[in-house]
C-alpha cells in the first residue's frame, strides 16, 4: 500500500539556519508528492508539489525535489525565519480507488528561535 | 473568494449528544474528505466523497456520519457512538480523485465537556 515517512520532530533551529526535514514514501506507480504547512490552530496550507520524478516544488524559499530512485521527497529552506515555525506534512496521493486518498506523514514539528 | 469554510470554529458537545460539523466549498470541486487530527498521530481519514449523493468509510469512520447531497457541502456529523470524540477536524475538497492537490479548511476543535 502507500506510506509515507517522515522525520520526528521536534525541530528547533535558530534563524537563519538551514533548514532539511526528510520525506520518504512507499507506492506502485507515479504518485503526486505535497508538503503542506499547519499554522498553531489552522487548517492545512499546500506548501509545494511535485507531480513526476525529477521535478523540483518551491515556494516562499522552501524546495523538495521527487527522487524516485530514493522514493524521497525532502523539504529544505536554505534560511530559516521566526514566522515558519509551523507542522510539517509531506504526503501523496495515487491514482484509483482508495489510493486517490491523500497519504499524511506523521508531521514534524519546527521551531525557529531569534 | 474561493475556498472551503468550516463552522464553527469551536464546538463543544455534553457526553451522549450528536453534534453536526459544517463544511462548505464554492471551488466546484468534486471530491471532498473529512480527517480527523489527534496531537502526535498527524491526519487520519473518516470519510470521503466523490460525487454527490455518493460516500465512502475512511480509516477510522466509526462513530461518524455524513451525507453528500450537494456538490458544495459535506457535513460530518460525530454521534454518540464515537467514544473519544475530543479532536481537531479538518475538511478538505479535489477536483477529482487524481492526483491533484487538495485544499483544507481552518479545521473545527471539538471538545467534549
Amino acid at each position: 500500500g502507500n506510506s509515507v515517512t517522515q522525520m520526528e520532530g521536534p525541530v528547533t533551529l535558530s534563524e537563519e539556519a538551514f533548514l532539511t526535514i526528510n520525506c520518504t514514501y512507499t507506492a506502485t506507480g507515479y504518485p503526486s508528492l505535497f508538503w503542506y504547512v499547519q499554522y498553531p490552530g489552522e487548517g492545512l496550507q499546500l506548501l509545494l508539489k511535485a507531480t513526476k520524478a525529477d521535478d523540483k516544488g518551491s515556494n516562499k524559499g522552501f524546495e523538495a525535489t521527487y527522487r524516485k530512485e530514493t522514493t524521497s521527497f525532502h523539504l529544505e529552506k536554505g534560511s530559516v525565519q521566526v514566522s515558519d515555525s509551523a507542522v510539517y506534512f509531506c504526503a501523496l496521493r495515487n491514482y484509483g480507488g482508495s489510493q486517490g486518498n491523500l497519504i499524511f506523514g506523521k508531521g514534524t514539528k519546527l521551531s525557529v528561535k531569534p | 473568494d474561493g475556498g472551503i469554510t468550516q463552522s464553527p470554529k469551536y464546538l463543544f458537545r455534553k457526553e451522549g449528544q450528536n453534534v453536526t460539523l459544517s463544511c462548505e466549498q464554492n471551488l466546484n470541486h468534486d471530491a471532498m474528505y473529512w480527517y480527523r487530527q489527534d496531537p502526535g498521530q498527524g491526519l487520519r481519514l473518516i470519510y470521503y466523497s466523490q460525487i454527490v449523493n455518493d460516500f465512502q468509510k475512511g480509516d477510522i469512520a466509526e462513530g461518524y456520519s455524513v451525507s453528500r447531497e450537494k456538490k458544495e457541502s459535506f457535513p460530518l456529523t460525530v454521534t454518540s457512538a464515537q467514544k473519544n470524540p475530543t479532536a481537531f477536524y479538518l475538511c478538505a475538497s479535489s477536483i477529482d480523485r487524481g492526483v491533484t492537490e487538495a485544499f483544507f479548511g481552518q479545521g473545527t476543535r471539538l471538545t467534549v465537556v
